[in-house]
């Protein structure tokens, strides 16, 4: 069964850090992987999506992620954190029919 | 373009009653999903619609049931409310039911609590 764990629920970097939120997945098939920002009390903002290809994703923001299947994870980064980037991310893994399953989310925390 | 609009924004309802929450898909999709998204956890996928039809359900109640109109709207029903339903109940659009690498553009959600 497909599975996706996020390690660390809260990390907390000072402004113009480096931001990393670690993903791991688990998939008996190719993964298709997403992750997804939600700020409070709004829905869902796609950031960045893997299918197939290359394995360093761009997205939106400023913020990337590495698929490395041999490690079975999907983190993401972005060099230099803002303000504006503290919210709540969760990475998900797309099965069957499409359906998502989400990790549990890391909530981004950024210090002037 | 609309994109994925959810009613009502908020509601509060008492254990056993039913409610209904709506969703428009944004235009052109004709794929709905519903996910709920319990307090500090991550969304839980409930069914999805393509076409009018049940394409997928999670691990729900049948007290958690679901329409598609011919516009591609969504309608997600519960029925005899408990506690543990109170949540932000999400829902999403994409373009094609079986796309399994499809991405869903999730509406604003809509915040239900069960007293």
């Amino acid at each position: 069964a497909q599975s996706v764990t996020q390690l660390g629920s809260h990390v907390s970097v000072s402004e113009g850090a480096l931001v990393l939120l670690r993903c791991n997945y688990s998939s008996s098939v190719p993964p298709y992987l997403f992750w997804y920002v939600q700020y409070p009390n709004q829905g869902l903002q796609l950031l960045l999506k893997y299918t197939t290809g290359a394995t360093l994703v761009k997205g939106i923001n400023g913020f990337e992620a590495e698929f490395k299947k041999s490690e079975t994870s999907f983190h993401l980064t972005k060099p230099s954190a803002h303000m504006s980037d503290a919210a709540e991310y969760f990475c998900a893994v797309s099965v069957d029919t499409g359906k998502l399953i989400f990790g549990q989310g890391t909530t981004l925390q950024v210090k002037p | 373009e609309t994109g994925v609009t959810q009613s009502p924004t908020h509601l509060i309802k008492t254990r056993g009653q039913q409610v209904t929450l709506r969703c428009s898909s944004q235009s052109g999709h004709n794929t709905v999903s519903w996910y709920q998204q319990a307090l500090g956890q991550g969304p839980q996928f409930i069914f999805q619609y393509y076409r009018e039809e049940e394409n997928g359900r999670g691990n729900f109640p049948p007290r958690f049931s679901g329409l598609q109109f011919p516009n591609y709207s969504s309608e997600l029903n519960v029925n005899a409310l408990e506690l543990d339903d109170s949540a932000l109940y999400l829902c999403a659009s994409s373009g094609h039911g079986q796309g399994i690498g499809e991405t869903q553009y999730f509406g604003p959600g809509t915040r239900l609590l069960v007293l």
